[in-house]
C-alpha cells in the first residue's frame, strides 16, 4: 500500500507558465513533507519543505501548498524554466519516529522552450 | 562543502556474489540513511544509523542485507548472495540530528548479471 502517492507520471509544460505538481497522501501521522527533484545519474536533491502546521511555503519561484483535511499537496514553479525539466518526487515523514522518508513514484516534469 | 559521496558509482556483480557500497556523509551530519530505487519508483527505506548503531533497520529485505557505521561517519551496505531482484539504486542520505531534511549522495547502481 503506497502511502504516498504521485499519480501523473508525466508533465509537459511551456516555458514561463506555471508547472503544477500534485501529491497525495494516506497516512494522518505524516507532519512534514518534502520535493525533491532528480536528475538523471544523480541523486535526489532537497528542493523545499512544509510543515504540517502550515498551508503554505514559498521560496523563489517555488511554493508548496498543503491541504492537510484533503490529505493533498501541491508544488507549483512560476515561471517554468527549461532547467526545471527533471523527475520531482514528493516525500512525507513523521517527526520523532526514526524519520525516514516515504516517497511518491515520482512525476517527470518537461518544460519546452 | 564537500556533499554526500558514494562509491562505487556502478557495480556490476555475478548472482550469488557479494558487494560492499560505501557512503561518506556530510561531515557534522549524525544520522545517515540508506535507500534503494527501482526503475520508475521513489527511493525506498532501507536503514537509519544515528551515530554508530543502527536506530530503525526495519526497511531491509532480508537478512542478505547489512549496514555498518562503525565510527559514526562512513558506512557500508553489504549484501550477501547477491540476486537479480537486487538489481536497483541505493543512495544514501545525511541529516542533522532532529533536521527533517536529507540530503542525498549519487548513488551506487548495482547491477546483477
Amino acid at each position: 500500500d503506497q502511502q504516498v502517492k504521485q499519480n501523473s507520471p508525466s508533465l509537459s509544460v511551456q516555458e514561463g507558465r506555471i508547472s503544477i505538481l500534485n501529491c497525495d497522501y494516506t497516512n494522518s501521522m505524516f507532519d512534514y513533507f518534502l520535493w525533491y527533484k532528480k536528475y538523471p545519474a544523480e541523486g535526489p536533491t532537497f528542493l523545499i519543505s512544509i510543515s504540517s502546521i502550515k498551508d503554505k511555503n514559498e521560496d523563489g519561484r517555488f511554493t508548496v501548498f498543503l491541504n492537510k483535511s484533503a490529505k493533498h499537496l501541491s508544488l507549483h514553479i512560476v515561471p517554468s524554466q527549461p532547467g526545471d525539466s527533471a523527475v520531482y518526487f514528493c516525500a512525507a515523514i513523521i517527526s520523532g519516529s526514526a524519520r525516514q522518508l516515504t516517497f511518491g513514484s515520482g512525476t517527470q516534469l518537461t518544460v519546452l522552450p | 562543502g564537500a556533499g554526500v559521496s558514494q562509491t562505487p558509482s556502478n557495480k556490476v556483480t555475478e548472482k550469488g556474489k557479494y558487494v560492499e557500497l560505501r557512503c561518506d556523509p556530510i561531515s557534522g551530519h549524525t544520522a545517515l540513511y540508506w535507500y534503494r530505487q527501482s526503475l520508475g519508483q521513489g527511493p525506498e527505506f532501507l536503514i537509519y544509523f544515528q551515530g554508530t548503531g543502527a536506530a530503525d533497520d526495519s526497511g531491509l529485505p532480508n537478512d542478505r542485507f547489512f549496514a555498518v557505521r562503525p565510527e559514526g561517519s562512513v558506512s557500508t551496505l553489504k549484501i550477501q548472495r547477491t540476486e537479480r531482484g537486487d538489481s536497483a539504486v541505493y543512495l544514501c542520505a545525511s541529516s542533522f540530528i532532529g533536521g527533517h531534511e536529507q540530503y542525498f549522495g549519487p548513488g551506487t547502481r548495482l547491477t546483477v548479471t
